[in-house]
């Protein structure tokens, strides 16, 4: 079956510093992923849509300057936290799926746990 | 204001036994509706999908039924299986998935011996 690849798995950061998460699907081609972001005993909340080759397009009250996003190529998307602060520490977690058209199910990566210091 | 609603956080069900997930919906354009299984510190794993156009769908032990005019979709897990302890989240989507997905908060179910 389809599989997305994301990594790392985990990662402990400085505030300030930026942190970049890469998402990968391994056995297809994803035109579109999406970030999703998890916050403890929470529902996974759309960050942003990532589309290949052109810009992100963002949930409303995701800041576009602090979650950069760039979908390089047709299978990777990386999201990079810039000057990232306590509140950023969170579940994010990536999901791609098949160009096989519509009501195709979203497969997801197995998240990135991000603790900011 | 969530429009995706899972309302039960938990649930407890006997090994054997049928396990029944509900999961309520406000928003009258999706058109396309799934179940995902998830475990700590991992991604969700797609379990089964059912469009607008359809009321039931089976996959072996799992059924996943659909009322739109209630607004309110289901997953029967039969039998509850030891393995299946989880937490489910119904997700819902516009345009069959092309759009991302809405998540509810998910349940957590719990298999007991």
């Amino acid at each position: 079956g389809a599989v997305v690849s994301q990594h790392p798995s985990w990662v402990i950061c400085k505030s300030g510093t930026s942190v970049k998460i890469e998402c990968r699907s391994l056995d297809f081609q994803a035109t579109t992923m999406f970030w999703y972001r998890q916050f403890p005993k929470q529902s996974l909340m759309l960050m942003a849509t990532s589309n290949e080759g052109s810009k992100a397009t963002y949930e409303q009250g995701v800041e576009k300057d602090k979650f950069l996003i760039n979908h390089a190529s047709l299978t990777l998307s990386t999201l990079t936290v810039t000057s990232a602060h306590p509140e950023d520490s969170s579940f994010y977690i990536c999901s791609a799926s098949p160009p096989t058209g519509r009501n195709s199910p979203l497969h997801f990566g197995n998240g990135t746990r991000l603790t900011v210091t | 204001d969530q429009q995706v609603k899972q309302n039960s956080p938990s649930l407890s069900v006997q090994e054997g036994r049928i396990s029944i997930l509900n999961c309520d919906y406000t928003n009258s354009m999706f058109d396309y509706f799934l179940w995902y299984k998830k475990y700590p510190a991992e991604g969700p794993t797609f379990l089964i999908s059912i469009s607008s156009i359809k009321d039931k769908n089976e996959d072996g032990r799992f059924t996943v039924f659909l009322n739109k005019s209630a607004k309110h979709l289901s997953l029967h897990i039969v039998p509850s299986q030891p393995g299946d302890s989880a937490v489910y989240f119904c997700a819902a989507s516009v345009r069959g998935g092309a759009d991302g997905l809405t998540f509810g908060k998910g349940t957590h179910l719990i298999i007991q011996p």
